[in-house]
């Protein structure tokens, strides 16, 4: 079916460390796509989104890789802060007007 | 620029009932889109709207409903609720575009019992 999964639903980090969080998905037609963190009783937080015409795309202090051929995407977090604890969620979006988010990841940073 | 914000931010009913929550997008933005938060399902979408036209609906009941209003703001309304309709109910706004950017409000936290 479809859907937009992440690999490990938990990610403990030192602080400092860079963070590797990462996304895959089914669908094909999925050509855009996008990172979104969110904090303890917050809505989620837009971080960066890239298109599928796009292999990288880098913010600040994070970058988003695409991998169409095996459906996969990943957000690096540089040098890792304790602020950046949080659930992080990929989502995707065909040809609709609506977002399908993966069952998101927490990540945990150790000071 | 104010965010997107949802009111209320908490509120408690009894099976049966019927509630209807509030979205009031960003300034300018005319696509609204409403998602359902769970710890099990994780976050599904509900419907969007813009312009005050449905666009897309994803697959929940009837009980669930919803509106947009000249102004852009929107409500969604959930009758004969039900015991698993606990959830944080999120909505975004954006300008409309497919690949726009959806920015959300903090929630509106639902207690069924």
């Amino acid at each position: 079916g479809e859907s937009v999964g992440l690999h490990l639903p938990t990610l403990s980090v030192q602080e400092g460390d860079n963070s590797i969080i990462n996304c895959a998905y089914s669908n094909s037609a999925s050509d855009y796509f996008i990172w979104y963190k969110q904090e303890s009783g917050k809505g989620p937080q837009f971080i960066i989104d890239i298109r599928s015409n796009m292999d990288k795309r880098q913010g600040q202090r994070v970058t988003v890789l695409l991998n169409k051929t095996v459906k996969h995407l990943s957000l690096q977090i540089a040098a890792t802060q304790p602020g950046d604890s949080a659930v992080y969620f990929c989502a995707e979006s065909r040809n609709d007007y609506k977002l399908s988010f993966g069952a998101g990841t927490t990540v945990t940073v150790r000071a | 620029k104010a965010g997107v914000t949802q009111t209320p931010r908490y509120l408690i009913k009894t099976r049966g009932q019927q509630v209807t929550l509030s979205c009031s997008p960003i300034s300018g933005h005319r696509s609204v889109s409403w998602y359902q938060q769970t710890p099990g399902q994780g976050l599904q979408f509900l419907f969007e709207y813009f312009s005050e036209t449905q666009r897309n609906k994803g697959n929940f009941p009837g009980r669930f409903s919803g509106r947009q209003f000249s102004n852009s703001r929107s409500e969604m309304n959930v009758s004969t609720l039900e015991l698993g309709d606990s959830a944080l109910y999120l909505c975004a706004s954006s300008s409309g575009d497919r690949t726009d950017t959806q920015y959300f409000g903090p929630g509106t936290r639902l207690t069924v019992l």
